[in-house]
């Protein structure tokens, strides 16, 4: 079964970047996993951020960003605000169909 | 307005079955795969199953495969979720996703099932 890794909190300073990562436990990401981003506050549907690795999604503010970095799919918040305190999830579409949700990163900005 | 509409979720015994529905408005859901996404209370989200755009091919999670069926009415613009033997760990909320070139864009507001006797 694929496993798909985030980190499960990351914590960073108003004002500051943090890089989120999304990977495999064995394997590396690459753009042919179609990447995707999404943010969920609790209580709230989820939203879309970013989709075929760094495409930002409509009405999303560009301190929000994804790339490749090394063998991952990244999330680069760029100037964090406060609420920006959430939690991200990533998915990589394996290929036949399937997809998988990394276990998701609860950010913390203080 | 695009939009996705689930219903038919509530409490269910173990062992048990259940529909879900999803109502698309604002497009027409047979240009686009369509999936199933469950967030069990204080847990992640987690993908269970799509369908491709004319419903000729489903794919599942392992957790759900042979249990769950997904199927689609283009006519009437409706996802279903067709959930037999079912666990206390598919307690979640379902939520009916719309999938644009691998972007997960476009979320209803979730339907709850809770499994418990």
């Amino acid at each position: 079964q694929t496993v798909v890794t985030q980190e499960p909190s990351l914590s960073v300073s108003p004002g500051g970047t943090v890089t989120l990562t999304c990977g495999l436990r064995s394997g590396s990401v690459s753009t042919n996993y179609y990447p995707s981003w999404y943010q969920q506050t609790p209580g709230q549907t989820p939203r879309t951020l970013i989709y075929n690795t760094n495409t930002r999604s409509s009405g999303v503010p560009d301190r929000f960003s994804g790339s490749i970095l090394g063998d991952k799919a990244a999330l680069t918040i760029t100037g964090a605000q406060a609420d920006d305190e959430s939690g991200y999830y990533c998915v990589l579409y394996l290929g036949s169909g399937i997809s998988v949700f990394g276990g998701g990163t609860k950010l913390t900005v203080l | 307005e695009v939009q996705l509409v689930e219903s038919g979720g509530g409490l269910v015994q173990p062992g048990g079955s259940l529909r879900l529905s999803c109502e698309a408005s604002g497009f027409t859901i047979r240009r686009y795969w369509m999936h199933w996404v469950r967030q069990a209370p204080g847990k992640g989200l987690v993908w269970v199953s799509r369908s491709n755009s004319d419903g000729s091919s489903t794919t599942y999670a392992d957790s759900v495969k042979g249990r769950f069926t997904m199927s689609r009415d283009n006519a009437k613009n409706t996802l279903y979720l067709q959930m037999s033997s079912l666990r206390a760990e598919d307690t979640a909320v379902y939520y009916c996703v719309r999938d644009d070139m691998r972007a997960f864009d476009i979320w209803g507001q979730g339907t709850m099932i809770t499994v418990s006797s």
